[in-house]
């Protein structure tokens, strides 16, 4: 079955600077990949999402990559601020099928 | 404007007793999931109903976990004889309809711990 890697585990970056997570995946019939958001005590929140036959989407200060071809995507933040800080699942679709998330990034904002 | 709610907030058993976790859905969602969040971990997958009938219920870990929605609105996912390693946060989700392209609505989760 699909298998969904994500990296860093946790990460710090100072407010207003940028943030990056990387994820891969396994099954190259995966075709829709989206981002999450879980703050605590809270359910995961979509933030954004892409599908296979695109390779950039962009919304306001978030942006998603995709590499199909080396099965990988990535979450961009610019401009981070506090608000930013939360825990952020990759998660990817095989054939609009069930959601297979990775095991999450911790993203701190410093002041 | 409610959300997915999810009830108890909090449940604590002991090991072998039987649970049931509850969850209300987006008004008008005619597909639902539970995951099952374990610490520092992503959801897992457990199953989906499209209406009244379990459309994928690949993701249950064995025969002690069973969910059902009998009206395609409220649905209860039951745990038998439950063990301590049953012990996560169970999260519900619902979406218009089926589809990982339709957006996922999470509700906050039940916190199961199994003493």
């Amino acid at each position: 079955g699909e298998n969904v890697e994500q990296h860093p585990s946790t990460l710090s970056v100072q407010e207003g600077d940028s943030a990056v997570i990387k994820c891969t995946y396994s099954d190259s019939a995966s075709n829709y990949f989206p981002w999450y958001k879980q703050e605590l005590g809270k359910g995961p929140q979509l933030i954004i999402d892409i599908r296979s036959n695109v390779g950039e989407k962009k919304d306001q200060r978030i942006a998603v990559t995709l590499n199909k071809t080396a099965k990988h995507f990535s979450l961009h933040i610019t401009e981070t601020q506090p608000e930013d800080s939360a825990v952020y699942f990759c998660a990817a679709s095989i054939r609009d099928d069930k959601i297979i998330f990775g095991k999450g990034t911790r993203l701190h904002i410093l002041p | 404007g409610a959300g997915v709610s999810q009830t108890p907030s909090n449940k604590v058993t002991e090991k072998g007793k039987y649970v049931e976790l509850r969850c209300d859905p987006i008004s008008g969602h005619t597909a639902l999931y539970w995951y099952r969040q374990s610490l520092g971990q992503g959801p897992e997958f457990l199953i989906y109903f499209q209406g009244t009938g379990a459309a994928d219920d690949s993701g249950l870990p064995n025969d002690r976990f069973f969910a059902v929605r009998p009206e395609g609105s409220v649905s209860t996912l039951k745990i038998q004889r439950t063990e301590r390693g049953d012990s996560a946060v169970y999260l519900c989700a619902s979406s218009l309809m089926a589809g990982a392209v339709n957006e996922q609505f999470f509700g906050p989760g039940t916190r199961l711990t199994v003493l």
